[in-house]
């Protein structure tokens, strides 16, 4: 596709539920980015990938909290155990180059809500 | 520690006039800078971006500046359209971006 795709756009899951946020970057970037957005606050970084390879999770606020891109592609978010605290908009962006510091694109996000 | 900072949560502006939008850092190691603006239900789409090694960034309607001793941008729109109503975040990088918290910009016909 012509963007970073996102799915699901909307999930609702029950305290103590895992989930697992899909995220399509565009065709040929290298680089993919996690980033976590509260209600009313700026997107917060959770993890990094550059190709299959993640180059940095410092962002990822516990062990819960689990990413992938066994592929250099597509990337997996994964929240187990879901807690009250996770619900926010989760966004993916990806970028053509090898660094953190450039112009990012990003999806739509998917919007978890944990009841 | 908020290394990035908006301190404005919101700004109303006249159409036709120039809305300015400002952003605080505290770390002097960032060395690019960027505007990102996000409509309700999408994702931040990225705006105007300015390298640290320059003072003023321009592109059609939107100009950025950099003020690295006040350790201070800010972005102007001038004139105003309806259509730039949106939330403006500023970011900045070094080995990854870091967003302010986001100013909500409302121009009224």
């Amino acid at each position: 596709g012509a963007g970073v795709s996102q799915s699901p756009r909307y999930k609702v899951a029950k305290r103590g539920q895992d989930v697992a946020l899909r995220c399509d970057p565009i065709s040929g970037h290298v680089s993919l980015f996690w980033y976590q957005q509260a209600l009313g606050q700026g997107p917060e970084f959770l993890t990094y990938f550059q190709n299959e390879a993640q180059l940095d999770k410092s962002g990822l606020p516990s062990d819960r909290f689990f990413a992938e891109r066994p592929e250099g592609s597509v990337s997996t978010l994964k929240i187990q155990r879901t807690q009250q605290e996770d619900s926010a908009v989760y966004l993916c962006a990806s970028s053509l180059r090898r660094t953190g510091g450039e112009k990012l694109f990003f999806g739509s996000g998917t919007q978890l809500s944990v009841l | 520690d908020q290394q990035v900072k908006q301190n404005s949560p919101s700004l109303s502006v006249q159409e036709g006039r120039i809305s300015i939008l400002n952003c605080d850092y505290t770390n002097s190691m960032f060395d690019y800078f960027l505007w990102y603006k996000k409509y309700p239900a999408e994702g931040p789409t990225f705006l105007i971006s300015i390298s640290s090694i320059k003072d003023k960034n321009e592109d059609g309607r939107f100009t950025v500046f950099l003020n690295k001793s006040a350790k201070h941008l800010s972005l102007h729109i001038v004139p105003s359209q309806p259509g730039d109503s949106a939330v403006y975040f500023c970011a900045a990088s070094s080995a990854k971006l870091v967003f302010g918290q986001g100013t909500r910009l409302t121009i009224n016909p």
